[in-house]
């Protein structure tokens, strides 16, 4: 199994909402990512999990609090979004054991804030 | 540091002709690099990767890339394009030893006419 899959597809949530994404990888990867991606232009990173702790935010405000439950499990906690939050949310797995090389990304949470 | 450079926001090519899609890069050692493609609405999907060995890679889809260090250049060809190759690509590259993170260039846009 190669997937990752996110839920949901699309969001639409106003700024005072909380809401989460969510992401599922089932290939061993122990390496998990959150990236931001807007229209036409290269995905942003934000956060990376290495062996479900913490090891990479990128300054990303407080209103996007990430969490790994376990080696399979990546959310991402929303609340109190700005409109210029909205955005394509990614989610993607490597594996480090083999020096991270590609990345496997899943389909995506279209997110609109209003 | 490591960076990487698509010169062209978009390409055109007729269905049939060969396509290249440039990318340059810059990375103290030998890079490890990437093509990743993304279809509208859809997460990155992995191609091909260049790490050690021949200079000319192949991946998924009919598509290759070239290593050309004195260039210090990664283009992505394909022999005989596809109106369903018209996608968004991203180069991507990576220093070997550093964070297994990956830096993406911008995107080049590429559209193959009937």
């Amino acid at each position: 199994d190669t997937e990752v899959t996110q839920t949901p597809k699309h969001l639409v949530m106003g700024m005072t909402n909380k809401k989460s994404l969510k992401c599922e990888q089932h290939m061993g990867h122990r390496a998990m990512y959150w990236y931001k991606q807007k229209a036409k232009k290269p995905p942003e990173l934000m956060f990376v999990y290495s062996y479900e702790k913490l090891s990479i935010n990128e300054s990303v405000p407080s209103r996007f609090s990430p969490e790994c439950p376990n080696s399979s499990l990546l959310n991402l906690h929303l609340h109190a979004l700005q409109p210029e939050d909205s955005a394509l949310y990614l989610c993607a797995s490597s594996d480090p054991l083999a020096g991270g090389d590609e990345q496997y990304f899943g389909p995506g949470t279209r997110l609109t804030v209003t | 540091a490591q960076s990487v450079a698509q010169p062209e926001d978009q390409v055109n090519v007729a269905e049939g002709n060969p396509l290249t899609v440039k990318c340059t890069y810059s990375v103290s050692g030998n890079p490890y690099l990437f093509w990743y493609v993304q279809y509208p609405n859809r997460g990155l999907q992995f191609l091909l990767k260049y790490i050690t060995g021949d200079n000319l890679v192949k991946g998924s889809y009919g598509f290759e890339a070239e290593f050309n260090k004195s260039q210090t250049s990664f283009h992505l060809k394909k022999p005989s394009a596809l109106v369903s190759d018209s996608a968004l690509y991203f180069c991507a590259v990576r220093r070997p030893g550093g964070s297994y993170i990956p830096t993406f260039g911008r995107g080049t846009s590429l559209i193959v006419h009937p």
